[in-house]
């Protein structure tokens, strides 16, 4: 059964501090990464893409991929209270379908 | 543009009744999956649609879940003889080419009573 795997948190830090959320999975074929926001009573929104090795930043947030060690996580910097929901790392499988395995979610609250 | 809508955004029914819900994805977007959010399961798949291939049902739980996807677009999913442990928020998700990427409506909130 192909997995990914989530810190379960939950996961409190400072307004301002840099936030860090890590992800593992078993299925070595796949190539598409994601990280999914999720308010309470909200759909799950996208907020990073990652397809290869390295660092992807955008804006206050850098996801990292290591293929090599089946890894991807994402940093928050200068965390603001708005960023308070639940994150939700997504992988494509390495099938044609290419439907999205989710870790159970790290809720994750910025103190003010 | 527009982003993937789902009708109706809540759905109360008694159990052993059936239930169509709508999905409505990103123009242009080929490829359509259902996925199924509950409290104890997380969020997993259903079933996924691309073009006019014959569907992935694969994440289907049971052969009272069905779905269709009409003309490349609109997708219906329906349940038949609903149970409580039906209760959940479906949602729908087109998927752009390139890069692949997902994007997911707002989803529907299903309560058997």
């Amino acid at each position: 059964q192909k997995e990914v795997e989530q810190n379960s948190g939950p996961l409190s830090v400072p307004e301002g501090a840099i936030a860090s959320l890590n992800c593992t999975y078993s299925d070595r074929g796949s190539q598409s990464f994601f990280w999914y926001r999720q308010y309470s009573g909200k759909s799950p929104e996208l907020i990073m893409s990652i397809y290869s090795n390295g660092d992807k930043e955008d804006g206050r947030f850098t996801a990292q991929l290591n293929k090599a060690s089946q890894y991807v996580s994402l940093l928050i910097r200068d965390s603001q209270p708005s960023d308070s929901a639940t994150y939700l790392c997504a992988v494509a499988t390495s099938g044609s379908a290419r439907q999205l395995t989710f870790g159970s979610g790290t809720q994750l609250t910025v103190l003010p | 543009g527009a982003g993937v809508s789902q009708s109706p955004s809540n759905k109360v029914t008694e159990k052993g009744k059936d239930v169509e819900l709508r999905c409505d994805p990103i123009s242009g977007h080929t490829a359509l999956y259902w996925y199924r959010q509950s409290l104890g399961q997380g969020l997993e798949f259903l079933i996924y649609f691309q073009g006019n291939s014959a569907p992935d049902k694969s994440g289907l739980p049971s052969d009272r879940f069905s779905a269709e996807r009409t003309g490349g677009s609109v997708s219906t999913l329906t349940i038949q003889r609903t149970q409580q442990e039906d209760s959940a928020v479906y949602l729908c998700a087109s998927r752009k080419e390139k890069p692949d990427t997902q994007y997911f409506g707002p989803g529907t909130r299903l309560t058997v009573l």
